[in-house]
């Protein structure tokens, strides 16, 4: 099972800041690895798929990068909406398909 | 637009049974995989299993198999998880998501909440 590791776990930011998330997996997962949004209440949304593909509807405020271990979302100026839970989460060896443990971006 | 509305979560009593739907609609179902996953109350995501399109090919989390079993009946639309032997820590809001780019989830129901307590 692979397994996805995501720092830090919480980032405090200022709206217009930039937001860096890592995602670090136990294999490499080639570009396999997808990030979602998740707030309060709510079903998570893909914003990012094949690492640096944005998903329909999504702002190009978000990117993706990183193959192999080692991946990166950022978001490049903090809108207030922006502040919630983010996941990854690997396809490129499953079952199972496995998810990071988050990182939630707060309102400093 | 697309939809799936997840129904049947509700309080049950550790040891027992309950049966979760997720009724899709604006888009051809027949042709997709489907997925539950879930996540246990102030925690992550959690995958728990798959069904193919056609319902040939089912795969499970470690955590749930032997007791739980995904089905779909194409003709409804509809997708189902039946939950047997529950524990406590299949307590969890339970999605189904429908699986896109080979593995992804671009489309999520709303979730229906399992609560496993005595």
């Amino acid at each position: 099972e692979i397994e996805l590791t995501q720092s830090p776990v919480t980032l405090s930011l200022s709206p217009g800041e930039r937001a860096t998330l890592s995602c670090r997996a136990s294999q490499s997962v080639s570009s396999y690895l997808a990030w979602y949004q998740q707030k309060p209440g709510q079903a998570p949304r893909l914003l990012i798929y094949d690492a640096s593909n944005r998903a329909t509807g999504i702002p190009a405020r978000f990117s993706g990068s990183g193959s192999g271990t080692d991946f990166t979302l950022t978001i490049s100026s903090l809108e207030p909406e922006d502040f919630a839970v983010y996941y990854c989460q690997q396809r490129s060896s499953w079952p199972p398909l496995t998810f990071g443990g988050g990182t939630k971006v707060e309102i400093k | 637009q697309v939809q799936l509305v997840e129904s049947g979560g509700g309080v049950v009593q550790p040891g027992r049974s309950l049966r979760l739907s997720c009724a899709a609609s604006g888009f051809t179902f027949s042709p997709y995989a489907i997925h539950w996953v879930r996540q246990a109350p102030g925690k992550g995501l959690e995958w728990v299993a798959v069904i193919s399109h056609d319902g040939t090919n089912k795969y499970y989390a470690d955590s749930v198999k032997g007791r739980f079993t995904i089905s779909r009946d194409n003709s409804k639309n509809t997708l189902f998880l039946q939950m047997n032997s529950l524990r406590a820590e299949d307590m969890a809001v339970y999605y189904c998501a429908r699986g896109d780019y080979g593995g992804f989830f671009e489309y999520w129901g709303q979730g229906t909440l399992v609560t496993v307590s005595s």
